[in-house]
C-alpha cells in the first residue's frame, strides 16, 4: 500500500540551528515526492519537488530510493520557517497526492 | 489568474443541515480534488475529478457528494452535516499531464 510517514508531529529548534524534517514513503513504483508548507491558517504551498533538485528558501530535499526517504533539510533555521510541513507522494499525473500527517516546525529565538 | 478560490472561508452549521462548499479555478486545470484537514490526520482525499463529467471517490467520501459540470467548478456538497465533518476543507487542482497540485485557501467548517 502507498503510504507516507512523517514520524515527528512537532520539531522545535532555535534560530540558526540545523533542521531536518523526516519523511519516509512506501510505494512499489517510481513516485514523485513533494514537500508542501502551510503557514498559519493559510493554503498549502508547494515548497519542493524531488525532480527539480532545487533549493527554495534555503531548504533542500534529496530522494533516497534505497532508504525510501525524502527528508527536508535546512542548515540554519529562521523564525519565519515556523509552519506545518507536509510530505506528499504522487503516483502520476491525474492522481491524488498521498500526504503524511505533517510536522509542525517551531523556530524560536 | 485568481488561481484556486474557495467560498465561504468560514461556515457554522447545525447537525442535519446541508450546504455546498464552492471551489473554482481559472487555470483550465483538468484535475481537481477535495481534501479535509484534521489535526494529527494530515490531509485526506474526499473526492476527485479528472475532467468535466468525471468524478470518483477518495479515501473518506461518506457524507459528501460532488459533481463536475464545467472544467472550472468543483463543488462539494454536505448532505446532512454531522459534528464529525467539522474540519478544514481544501480544494486543489492540477493541469493535465502534471503532478503538482495547487491549493485553495480553505473553508473552515464547524458543525454543532
Amino acid at each position: 500500500a502507498q503510504r507516507v510517514t512523517q514520524p515527528e508531529k512537532l520539531l522545535s529548534v532555535f534560530k540558526g540551528a540545523p533542521v531536518e524534517l523526516k519523511c519516509n514513503y512506501s510505494y512499489s513504483g517510481s513516485p514523485e515526492l513533494f514537500w508542501y508548507v502551510q503557514y498559519s491558517r493559510q493554503r498549502l504551498q508547494l515548497l519542493l519537488r524531488h525532480i527539480s533538485r532545487e533549493s527554495i528558501k534555503g531548504f533542500t530535499a534529496d530522494l533516497n530510493k534505497g532508504e525510501t526517504s525524502f527528508h527536508l533539510k535546512k542548515p540554519f533555521a529562521q523564525e519565519e520557517d515556523s509552519a506545518m510541513y507536509y510530505c506528499a507522494l504522487s503516483r502520476g499525473a491525474g492522481t491524488a497526492l498521498i500526504f503524511g500527517k505533517g510536522t509542525t516546525l517551531s523556530v524560536s529565538s | 489568474n485568481a488561481g484556486v478560490t474557495q467560498t465561504p472561508k468560514f461556515q457554522v452549521l447545525k447537525t442535519g443541515q446541508s450546504m455546498t462548499l464552492q471551489c473554482a479555478q481559472d487555470m483550465n486545470h483538468e484535475y481537481m480534488s477535495w481534501y479535509r484537514q484534521d489535526p494529527g490526520m494530515g490531509l485526506r482525499l474526499i473526492h476527485y475529478s479528472v475532467g468535466a463529467g468525471i468524478t470518483d471517490q477518495g479515501e473518506v467520501p461518506n457524507g459528501y457528494n460532488v459533481s463536475r459540470s464545467t472544467t472550472e467548478d468543483f463543488p462539494l456538497r454536505l448532505l446532512s452535516a454531522a459534528p464529525s465533518q467539522t474540519s478544514v476543507y481544501f480544494c486543489a487542482s492540477s493541469p493535465s499531464g502534471r503532478v503538482e497540485q495547487y491549493f485553495g485557501p480553505g473553508t473552515r467548517l464547524t458543525v454543532t
